[in-house]
């Protein structure tokens, strides 16, 4: 059963344009959203978050954006860089206990950012 | 520095064998994970640990045992290794349920 579903596993988009990658749900007890940056051979570094009770998050170049009536997540990116070319990968927390996070992932969807 | 490090990067193996992948982080975190990326890019989670002390366990076969000496380690064990074991795995930590810090990753090739 899988919760977190991203359905587009690459995207291609010219630097300077403006990228979105979407991200799915469908469990209504992840109380948090993080995007996840992927270089190859590299481990995941956290790029950005959003509180289930927002709707926008802003940091720079990256945007997230929360439809929790449509469980949808979407990340924007404005201008794309070709050093944005990576896997990104959406994650949905639940917490465990206070001490501890678990963390389900999408399957990732590789950008491509051409010159 | 290296905030999350594991060792060995690359691990090949003959099935039955036993092996441990190690985990350091230096970043304070009480906090511990390992993850399991398989070929099929899932990454799901497998235990964590806080402060010594499991946490999260997600039904994982007993032949993987974490073990974590002071909470700036957290060590997998696997015995027995089995084909369907050959996977990338990625140790993780966090302060507590905040953002998670991953580690490079240990890629496992059983033969």
């Amino acid at each position: 059963d899988q919760q977190v579903k991203q359905n587009s596993p690459s995207l291609s988009v010219q630097e300077g344009r403006i990228s979105i990658l979407n991200c799915d749900y469908t469990n209504s007890m992840f109380d948090y959203f993080l995007w996840y940056k992927k270089y190859p051979a590299e481990g995941p570094t956290f790029l950005i978050s959003i509180s289930s009770i927002k709707d926008k998050n802003e940091d720079g170049r990256f945007t997230v954006f929360l439809n929790k009536s449509a469980k949808h997540l979407s990340l924007h990116i404005v201008p794309s860089q070709p050093g944005d070319s990576a896997v990104y990968f959406c994650a949905a927390r639940t917490i465990n206990t206070g001490t501890a996070s678990k963390l389900t992932f999408g399957t990732g969807t590789r950008l491509q950012v051409t010159l | 520095d290296t905030a999350v490090s594991q060792t060995p990067k690359y691990l090949v193996t003959q099935m039955g064998n036993d092996k441990s992948i190690k985990c350091e982080q230096n970043l304070g975190h009480d906090t511990m994970y390992w993850y399991k990326q398989d070929s099929k890019k899932f990454l799901k989670i497998m235990f964590s640990y806080n402060n010594k002390e499991l946490i999260i366990n997600e039904t994982v076969p007993n032949r993987f045992s974490p073990k974590s000496p002071d909470k700036a380690h957290l060590n997998l064990h696997i015995n027995s290794l089995e084909l369907g074991d050959s996977a990338v795995y990625f140790c993780a930590s966090s302060q507590d349920y905040s953002e998670q810090f991953f580690g490079p990753g240990t890629r496992l090739t059983v033969l």
